[in-house]
């Protein structure tokens, strides 16, 4: 099972929308609406941005939101900060019939111009 | 609140076994599933595997023959073994609870395969 794809790098400008992908297959993000964003400043813990592909968890901004297209996930952050700039990590379960059973995307690093 | 820290040593021989502990406050570990993950430098993260609290767990087949994680109840802890590791075992450990999405994660930990 390979990881899930996302572009190496995206940037923008403050207060500019952008949004990030995470292409999987049909074993994956395709067959589950269980995709999960994470946002992750270097040196600290990963953080849940969303959930169930679209879900935020109390305490998100509303900046940021999550959406799925066929085997494609996508998270959008608008209204672009400088906090924003990170590394933003996809991923999907897979089910225990395409191991393993949660592969991650290969992260997208975003820069606030 | 649920935290998670790692900790455990920083530096492993080659052939040797990595051993990591997670400790969790502000939940008991008798509930949800529980995760390790790693990120290898410059790599994506990976998913190690899980433990329930009945003792059931799952692992990522890359990994399965070498992997083990357990779980103390008594201490609100559970641990990862990764055996005869090699410099490709290199990366930063995370543990993480899980419910199909990991929340929370600990701070991670930066474990060196090297002689």
């Amino acid at each position: 099972q390979s990881a899930l794809t996302q572009p190496a790098s995206v940037s923008g400008s403050p207060g500019q929308s952008i949004t990030l992908s995470c292409t999987g297959t049909s074993s994956d993000v395709g067959n589950y609406n269980l995709v999960s964003w994470y946002q992750h400043h270097p040196g600290t813990a990963p953080k849940l941005l969303i959930y169930e592909g679209s879900k935020r968890p109390s305490g998100v901004s509303t900046r940021f939101s999550g959406s799925k297209s066929g085997n494609t996930a996508s998270l959008t952050i608008s209204g672009l900060q400088a906090e924003d700039e990170a590394d933003y990590h996809c991923c999907s379960y897979a089910g225990s019939g395409t191991p393993p059973l949660y592969v991650f995307g290969t992260g997208t690093k975003v820069t606030v111009l | 609140q649920v935290q998670l820290q790692e900790s455990g040593p920083g530096l492993v021989k080659p052939s040797e076994t990595l051993s990591l502990t997670c400790t969790v406050s502000g939940d008991p570990i008798s509930s949800y599933y529980w995760s390790w993950i790693r990120q290898p430098p410059g790599k994506e993260l990976e998913w190690i595997g899980y433990i329930y609290f009945t003792g059931s767990t799952d692992y990522n087949p890359s990994l399965k023959s070498r992997v083990t994680i357990s779980l103390d109840t008594s201490k609100n802890q559970f641990s990862l073994k990764l055996n005869s590791v090699t410099a490709a075992d290199t990366a930063v450990y995370y543990c993480a609870r899980l419910v199909h999405w990991f929340d929370p994660w600990g701070q991670g930990t930066l474990v060196t395969v090297s002689s």
